[in-house]
């Protein structure tokens, strides 16, 4: 099917634990993005990436690593994952930076809870 | 401040009520603008985009005051189905701009 899909969709890991949650796209758009939303903070950007091998940080990138080998995946992985890092995750794609018509498509989200 | 301040509500109308948010933002060079809707444990979807002359969709209106740096939505004749988290969208402050998006504005609509 085309579109952006996310999974999990449900996670519960142990803090200390690493965590990948995966993000595909099959429009072949440039730009992906992954961002938290917590409640009080609305949606952070984390990291994003303008194309294959290149990303870069947003506003909240501590505790996050992310990659983009192939123009449709953007893995998030949380390298030792704390209790803070509980949050809805969301990876979104446009095909550019901005898309003035569209602005950015979203995954149905990953929840991840660290206990 | 807030790149982008929106009122969280909740903001309970009746169905068939005209209801009204609104958003400031503090980047003034933000050159695009979106109002997103989010349904309760659910992505943000694209309600529409704004325009600075303002624009129409059905029941929904934006308007864009860049002089003030605030945009507006305004719902007319409100259903129960329009019950939602309504976001406000602005492009960011960094080199390559980026959205940003407000914490949003929760509308119930009630029989």
């Amino acid at each position: 099917d085309a579109g952006i899909t996310q999974s999990p969709r449900y996670k519960i890991t142990e803090t200390g634990r690493q965590v990948t949650l995966m993000c595909h796209q099959t429009w072949s758009h440039s730009y992906m993005f992954w961002y938290r939303q917590d409640l009080g903070h609305g949606l952070r950007l984390i990291y994003y990436s303008a194309a294959a091998d290149i990303t870069d940080k947003g506003e909240v990138p501590d505790g996050y690593v992310v990659s983009r080998s192939k123009t449709e995946n953007f893995p998030l992985t949380l390298e030792s994952a704390t209790r803070s890092q509980t949050s809805v995750y969301f990876c979104a794609s446009s095909e550019s930076i901005v898309d003035r018509a569209v602005g950015y498509t979203f995954g149905s989200g990953t929840r991840l809870t660290v206990v | 401040r807030k790149e982008v301040e929106q009122d969280p509500g909740p903001f309970n109308v009746p169905e068939g009520a005209t209801v009204a948010f609104n958003c400031t933002y503090s980047n003034s060079a933000s050159q695009s603008f979106f109002w997103y809707r989010q349904d309760c444990r659910k992505e943000p979807k694209l309600l529409m985009s704004v325009y600075s002359s303002g624009n129409e969709d059905g029941r929904f209106t934006a308007q864009l005051n860049r002089a003030s740096q605030y945009i507006s939505l305004l719902i007319r004749d409100s259903k129960l189905s329009d019950s939602a988290t309504y976001l406000c969208v602005v492009t960011d402050t960094g080199t390559a701009s980026k959205l940003t998006f407000g914490t949003g504005t929760r509308l119930q609509v009630t029989l």
